[in-house]
């Protein structure tokens, strides 16, 4: 366990309405991303954070931002979810070029 | 577009054999790759990671690394019911640094090891 949690760990929710996905770690690391995994897709990068207030788009951004107003919170909102976001989102984290670690994900409904 | 390509499977193979798992990637100034074990409804989980051309043994794990040909494979020796799982291979793009340590996943092998 590399001190990673999630919140909440499962949503149902309904289109339309805005969601937030919190990522919560205790090992003081640099680098935070999100994920979502989806059958026939594997992986892919949402969103990520190089530091506090500094975070970039990964390759699936569309429909989703994201906050980092403290080093040990990663944030994923998305603002009017749609059923196509639904999926299992991972929140991982690393020091850098080194291995990344993931949290628990969180399965995520849209009805 | 960076890819990252896994044989298809699943793979089924007797427990006690070895299992071969394989992995092609498209950015040839790819720096690190890393081998990731995902169970059913679980998170993954890092199995091995290597940075340089050659074998790389862990236990029963073993990485293998050719850039060359811009391959990467894991290999389990006495493969176990326990290792049935998802493998997915990750690559660390030539871009990486600074702000950017972003992995490229592959879709992930299934494995089934059968008693």
């Amino acid at each position: 366990d590399a001190g990673i949690t999630q919140s909440p760990r499962h949503k149902v929710t309904e289109t339309g309405t805005p969601v937030t996905l919190r990522c919560h770690q205790t090992e003081n690391h640099r680098y935070m991303y999100w994920y979502r995994q989806d059958p026939g897709h594997g992986l892919r990068l949402i969103h990520y954070s190089y530091g506090v207030k500094d975070t970039d788009k990964g390759e699936v951004s569309d429909g989703y931002s994201v906050s980092r107003s403290k080093t040990e919170d990663f944030l994923l909102t998305l603002e009017s979810a749609t059923s196509s976001q639904t999926s299992v989102y991972f929140c991982a984290i690393s020091r850098g070029a080194e291995t990344q670690y993931f949290g628990p994900g969180t399965r995520l409904l849209v009805l | 577009q960076k890819e990252v390509e896994q044989n298809s499977g699943p793979l089924s193979v007797p427990e006690g054999a070895i299992a071969s798992l394989n992995c092609t990637y498209s950015d040839r100034g790819s720096q690190s790759f890393f081998w990731y074990r995902q169970y059913s409804g679980k998170s993954p989980e890092l199995i091995m990671s290597i940075y340089s051309n050659g074998d790389k043994e862990d236990g029963r794990f073993t990485a293998q690394l050719n850039k060359a040909s811009q391959y990467v494979s894991l290999l389990i020796r006495d493969s176990q019911p326990s290792d049935s799982a998802t493998y997915l291979c990750a690559v660390q793009p030539s871009n990486s640094g600074g702000s950017n340590y972003k992995l490229t996943f592959g879709k992930g092998t299934l494995l089934t090891v059968n008693p």
